[in-house]
């Protein structure tokens, strides 16, 4: 089936400093991916959603100068966490659509932030 | 907007019986496609089995099968022959075909006990 990679699977951070997770489709084009954040025993909440070659929708009340979504290629999705503090950590896991008569979503296995 | 409720925050069920697990949802959207995901203690994110609105037939995959019921709005999930395995969080989940948001419902903890 198809895979997505997300990378790196955890990351720990000063705070202040900038972290780029990485997204990729591996073997079919994703033209929208998904950025959700997700907490403890808790759903998942959309944070964005990234189209090839377009700015990417951000959803009520998340910073969009915090987090930085680009979908430069139809693979690869990046989401950068600008200036991390300690309340952006948590777990981010992407989502790459595959539309068609067999639509499905395939998911990373998502990155712990942990920002000290 | 549309909406995805989960009603049961937690569930347990004894190892080989059947356990069903609850989603409702609302959209005015007459084309679309309803997921369940499980997400084991590993936080992976794994395709339990998806429907097509249009479809009216239930979705099957072996022991985990779908009872669709559009004019309701509900999809719930029924596990057969339980299984350790499969004590998990499953989320039930929306998006519209010409939508652009995957919208998840808050979950349901599934307990299988031997």
């Amino acid at each position: 089936g198809a895979v997505v990679s997300q990378h790196p699977s955890r990351v720990i951070c000063k705070s202040g400093t900038s972290v780029k997770i990485e997204c990729r489709s591996l073997d079919f084009q994703a033209t929208t991916m998904f950025w959700y954040r997700q907490f403890p025993k808790q759903s998942l909440m959309l944070m964005a959603t990234s189209n090839e070659g377009s700015k990417a929708t951000y959803e009520q009340g998340v910073e969009k100068d915090k987090f930085l979504i680009n979908h430069a290629s139809l693979t690869l999705s990046t989401l950068t966490v600008t200036s991390a503090h300690p309340e952006d950590s948590s777990f981010y896991i992407c989502s790459a659509r595959q539309q068609g008569p067999n639509e499905k979503l395939f998911f990373g296995s998502g990155t712990q932030l942990s920002v000290l | 907007a549309q909406t995805v409720t989960q009603s049961q925050p937690e569930m347990s069920v004894q190892e080989a019986e059947t356990v069903t697990l609850s989603c409702t949802y609302d959209t005015s959207e007459s084309n679309y496609y309803l997921f369940w995901y499980k997400q084991p203690p590993s936080r992976q994110m794994i395709l339990v089995i998806r429907q097509e609105a249009y479809k009216q037939q239930n979705a099957t995959e072996n022991r985990f099968s779908v009872n669709f019921q559009k004019a309701a709005k509900s999809f719930s999930l029924k596990i057969s022959d339980s299984q350790l395995g499969d004590t998990a969080m499953y989320f039930c989940a929306f998006i519209g075909v010409y939508g652009n948001k995957l919208v998840f419902g808050a979950g349901t903890i599934l307990r299988v006990k031997s």
